[in-house]
C-alpha cells in the first residue's frame, strides 16, 4: 500500500500570500494519479487537482499542482479568504490495493 | 447538474450493521465508479472502496475486507454501502463520491454526496 505524507501539518499565512503544500508518496504513484482536495468544516471535500497538475472544473487558476513520481506540490498563488481550509492529497493509481489519502495540511489565517 | 444525495443520519448499537444509500442524478449512473470514503470527527479522510455500477465489480480497502459490502440498484441510480460488526471506531461521516468514468482516465473523485453521519453507541 502506498503511504502519503503531507507537510507541513499546519500552514499559517495571511491573505494574499503564497501557499506551498507538499505530498510525498512511499513509492512512485502510477501515471501521476495524484489528486488534491479542499475541505471546509462540515462540508464534503472538493476536487481541486487531478493527474498531479490538472485543475478540476471551475477551480480558479490560483490553484496549481506539480510534481511526479513520489513528490507532489499544491501551490495557491495568492490566498483568498475562502482558501483557508484543510487540504488532502490522494493517490488513485494503486488499484486494486487502495486509493489512499494523506493526513492533510491545514491552511489557517496568521 | 450532477448530484449525489445520501440517506440520513443513523445511530447503531455495537455489533449491528448499517446501510448507507447514495442516489445519483444528472449523469449516467452506470458510466462512473462510486467511491466510498469516511471521516471520523476531527480526523482525516479514509478511502473504503469502490464499485462499478455497470458490472457490480468492487474493490475494498484491505482494512474493511469481510465487513463491507458495496452494491447498487441501477433501476433507481442508487449505490449502497453496508458495514457490519460495528464498533465505536466506525462512528464517522460516510461519503459517496463519483469516481472513474468508463473508458476514461481516472480523475479522482469529482462529485461528492453530502455525507451521512453514523454513530455507534
Amino acid at each position: 500500500e502506498i503511504v502519503l505524507t503531507q507537510s507541513p501539518g499546519t500552514l499559517s499565512l495571511s491573505p494574499g500570500e503564497r501557499a506551498t503544500l507538499s505530498c510525498r508518496a512511499s513509492q512512485s504513484v502510477r501515471s501521476d494519479y495524484l489528486a488534491w482536495y479542499q475541505q471546509k468544516p462540515g462540508r464534503a471535500p472538493r476536487l481541486l487537482i487531478y493527474g498531479a497538475s490538472n485543475r478540476a472544473t471551475a477551480i480558479p487558476d490560483r490553484f496549481s499542482g506539480s510534481g511526479s513520481g513520489t513528490d507532489f506540490t499544491l501551490t495557491i498563488s495568492r490566498l483568498e479568504p475562502e482558501d483557508f481550509a484543510m487540504y488532502y492529497c490522494q493517490q488513485y493509481g494503486d488499484s486494486p490495493r487502495g486509493f489512499t489519502f494523506g493526513p492533510g495540511t491545514k491552511v489557517d489565517i496568521k | 447538474q450532477v448530484q449525489l444525495v445520501q440517506s440520513g443520519a443513523e445511530v447503531k448499537k455495537p455489533g449491528a450493521s448499517v446501510k448507507v444509500s447514495c442516489k445519483a442524478s444528472g449523469y449516467s449512473f452506470t458510466s462512473y465508479d462510486i467511491n466510498w470514503v469516511r471521516q471520523a470527527t476531527g480526523q482525516g479522510l479514509e478511502w473504503m472502496g469502490w464499485m462499478n455500477p455497470d458490472s457490480g465489480n468492487t474493490g475494498y480497502e484491505q482494512k474493511f475486507q469481510g465487513r463491507v459490502t458495496m452494491t447498487r440498484n441501477t433501476s433507481i441510480s442508487a449505490a449502497y454501502m453496508e458495514l457490519s460488526s460495528l464498533t465505536s471506531e466506525d462512528s464517522a461521516v460516510y461519503y459517496c463520491a463519483r469516481g472513474r468514468g468508463a473508458g476514461r482516465l481516472p480523475r479522482g473523485s469529482d462529485y461528492w454526496g453530502q455525507g451521512t453521519l453514523v454513530t455507534v453507541s
